[in-house]
């Protein structure tokens, strides 16, 4: 998974709790992304940063944010989780330099169950 | 709104038959790509053609890219079981290094 972690792989909360997820790179790789893939909808780019304090909302941002203070850790914050946030997130990376500028890589996954 | 719509959302093969899944887009690109996610893991990048091009190789993956038509075709010759997985397309936008992915493709290879 080209030096990406996400943590944690697995979470039940309840609505209304916060939850933080973390995706960390060992790539140092300018942009990270988080997405979310839900049945029949595809991966939704929910938010992206391109670089250090640096972020910018995706097509399904509300209700999330994002904080990066260090080149390789994004964090994505629900602030009051709710059912439709149930969903697997995805972490991707890529760079801003060489031939394959273009090409994302993708974390293992989050599973977030929101009851 | 998604960019790219693939089709047929399932495919069902026998192995060693060769598998097409096609991609539709709506607005202008400079490249198309494709990845696949195997169950439970994540997407892993295939392949990548620009806008200038036409059809791209990669061992046994065939890609063609029409522009006129906002389309593009991936091809897998020769198929394994290996191969069962889903299959997404993806295009890029304007700032930011991101991507547009498509609903996929769930292709399942019969051994």
């Amino acid at each position: 998974d080209a030096g990406i972690t996400q943590s944690p792989r697995h979470k039940v909360t309840e609505t209304g709790t916060p939850v933080t997820l973390r995706c960390h790179q060992t790539e140092n790789h300018r942009y990270m992304y988080w997405y979310r893939q839900d049945p029949g909808h595809g991966l939704r780019l929910i938010h992206y940063s391109y670089g250090v304090k640096d972020t910018d909302k995706g097509e399904v941002s509300d209700g999330y944010s994002v904080s990066r203070s260090k080149t390789e850790d994004f964090l994505l914050t629900l602030e009051s989780a709710t059912s439709s946030q149930t969903s697997v997130y995805f972490c991707a990376i890529s760079d801003s330099q060489g031939p394959s500028t273009d090409t994302q890589y993708f974390g293992p996954g989050t599973r977030l169950t929101v009851l | 709104s998604q960019q790219g719509e693939e089709d047929p959302q399932a495919l069902s093969i026998q192995e060693g038959e060769n598998a097409t899944m096609n991609c539709s887009y709506k607005t202008s690109i400079n490249n198309l790509q494709w990845y696949r996610q195997n169950s439970g893991r994540g997407l892993v990048h295939l392949i990548l053609i620009r806008s200038n091009e036409r059809e791209k190789h990669s061992g046994r993956l065939r890609v063609t890219l029409d522009t006129s038509k906002k389309s593009s075709s991936l091809l897998i010759t020769a198929s394994r079981a290996a191969d069962t997985a889903s299959y997404f397309c993806a295009t890029d936008a304007d700032a930011g290094n991101m991507l547009t992915f498509g609903g996929g493709t769930r292709l399942m290879v019969k051994p």
